[in-house]
């Protein structure tokens, strides 16, 4: 059974970039899709892309194309998920979930969560 | 991108009612819809997945049902531990999309 530990809570300045990650234990890492999503205060849940690090494929939301990269170090089982140009809007909770590589797939487990505040 | 529309966006019930949530896609999803609960301050939990398929750990009260476009999530009597938030989700297409959610209240 897989299980997703995140990186810690986040502070930056707008404009900023953050880099989160996602290190996954207790399975074979390569074997499955790893997607990230997101829910700023009040909001609901925004999917924003995925990596399968087997095929080294990755999909994005198109709102987040050229703002967002999802990277994976097979060696460490970690994927990290960057977000560039950061603006007050994304200040929120960012999930990692198992899941997201291909058609009538589901996101199961999550990561426990990292806080992303956007500041000046 | 498929849009993802679930209603009611609250709803207020007691312990014991039964309780159904719906979900409509823009397009057909086939049976490509998964359910989710999110409480304040968790990790979102699967409850549904492929429309009406419960993952282990689930509890039999809740179920789920629908195919093409409209899709529901039912809880036979609820319990004070569904009191949360609950999120639809397409997986037809690979640019996955949430419906807004349904947040259950107590009454």
């Amino acid at each position: 059974q897989v299980q997703l530990v995140q990186s810690g809570a986040e502070v930056k300045k707008p404009g900023s970039s953050v880099r989160v990650s996602c290190r996954a234990s207790g399975d074979s890492f390569s074997g499955f899709a790893l997607s990230w999503v997101r829910q700023a205060p009040g909001q609901g849940l925004e999917w924003m892309g995925g990596i399968t690090p087997i095929f080294e494929t990755r999909n994005y939301a198109q709102k987040f194309q050229g703002r967002v990269v999802i990277a994976a170090d097979e060696s460490t089982s970690t994927v990290y998920m960057e977000l560039r140009s950061l603006r007050s809007e994304d200040s929120a909770v960012y999930y990692c979930a198992r899941g997201g590589g291909i058609g009538g797939d589901w996101f199961d487990p999550w990561g426990q969560g990292t806080l992303v505040t956007v500041s000046s | 991108d498929i849009q993802m529309t679930q209603s009611p966006s609250s709803l207020s019930a007691s312990v014991g009612d039964r309780v159904t949530i719906t979900c409509r896609a823009s397009q057909s999803i086939d049976n490509y819809l998964n359910w989710y609960q999110k409480k304040s301050g968790k990790a979102p939990r699967l409850l549904i997945y492929a429309a009406s398929r419960l993952p282990g750990g689930v509890p039999s009260r809740f179920s789920g049902s629908g195919s093409g476009t409209d899709f529901t999530l039912t809880i036979s009597s609820l319990q004070p531990e569904d009191f949360a938030t609950y999120y639809c989700q397409q997986s037809y297409s690979t640019l996955y999309t949430f419906g807004l959610g349904t947040r259950l209240e107590i009454k």
